[in-house]
């Protein structure tokens, strides 16, 4: 099936512990992104690379850290988790950077709690 | 930046009724308004998109307007069914590095 994937699909963690989400596209698509959905439905852009260079970068702390080791893979590494960092991640990816007609196609997120 | 404002954050209908969700956007340089369709527990799924060069397209019962010089966009959806409850948001695309700002979403009830 051509999709965009992402794993693990549910994670529960302990404050203060490292993990990592992964992403996968077999779409072709040149810029993949992650996007944090909190509990009240808000879906806001984190990161976004290009050709795996790193495009968008919002107002994120650094204990988030994307790679992109090719352009078909987004991971996200959480260092330090905080309850706050409770949400659903989604990942995306689209055909180049122009904006228009930038359709984006979204991975089933993941649901990562933190207790 | 972009502000993208999405009105209302609730809306009931009953089957067969129209829905109406508006947004507003705040960047002129924006040329690029797609809505994205989010069941329970699932992905947004794109339902439909627009170009500002374009004022109004439909697809079925959904269809999009857009009003550029007062930098707001609509999403109609007809003949409403109890599958079309799910969360729509509204988007909008910066000129630059393909960045998407999503409204705040509305949670649309179909109820029979």
């Amino acid at each position: 099936d051509t999709a965009v994937s992402q794993t693990p699909k549910y994670l529960v963690t302990q404050m203060g512990n490292d993990k990592s989400i992964k992403c996968e596209q077999n779409l072709g698509h040149d810029t993949m992104y992650w996007y944090k959905q909190d509990s009240k439905k808000f879906l806001k852009i984190m990161f976004s690379y290009n050709n795996k260079e790193l495009i968008i970068n919002e107002t994120v702390p650094n204990r988030f850290s994307p790679k992109s080791p090719d352009k078909a893979h987004l991971n996200l590494h959480i260092n330090s988790l905080e309850l706050g960092d409770s949400a659903v991640y989604f990942c995306a990816s689209s055909h180049g950077t122009s904006g228009i007609g930038n359709t984006q196609y979204f991975g089933p997120g993941t649901r990562l709690t933190v207790l | 930046g972009e502000n993208v404002e999405q009105h209302p954050s609730t809306l009931s209908v009953q089957e067969g009724d129209s829905a109406v969700i508006k947004c507003t956007y705040s960047d002129s340089a924006s040329n690029y308004f797609p809505w994205y369709k989010q069941e329970l527990g699932k992905r947004p799924q794109l339902i439909i998109d627009i170009r500002s060069n374009v004022g109004e397209k439909k697809d079925q019962r959904i269809a999009v307007t857009l009003n550029k010089t007062a930098k707001h966009f609509s999403l109609h959806i007809t003949e409403t069914q109890p599958e079309d409850s799910a969360v729509y948001f509204c988007a909008a695309n910066t000129g630059t590095a393909s960045k998407l700002t999503f409204g705040t979403g509305t949670r649309l009830q179909v109820t029979l």
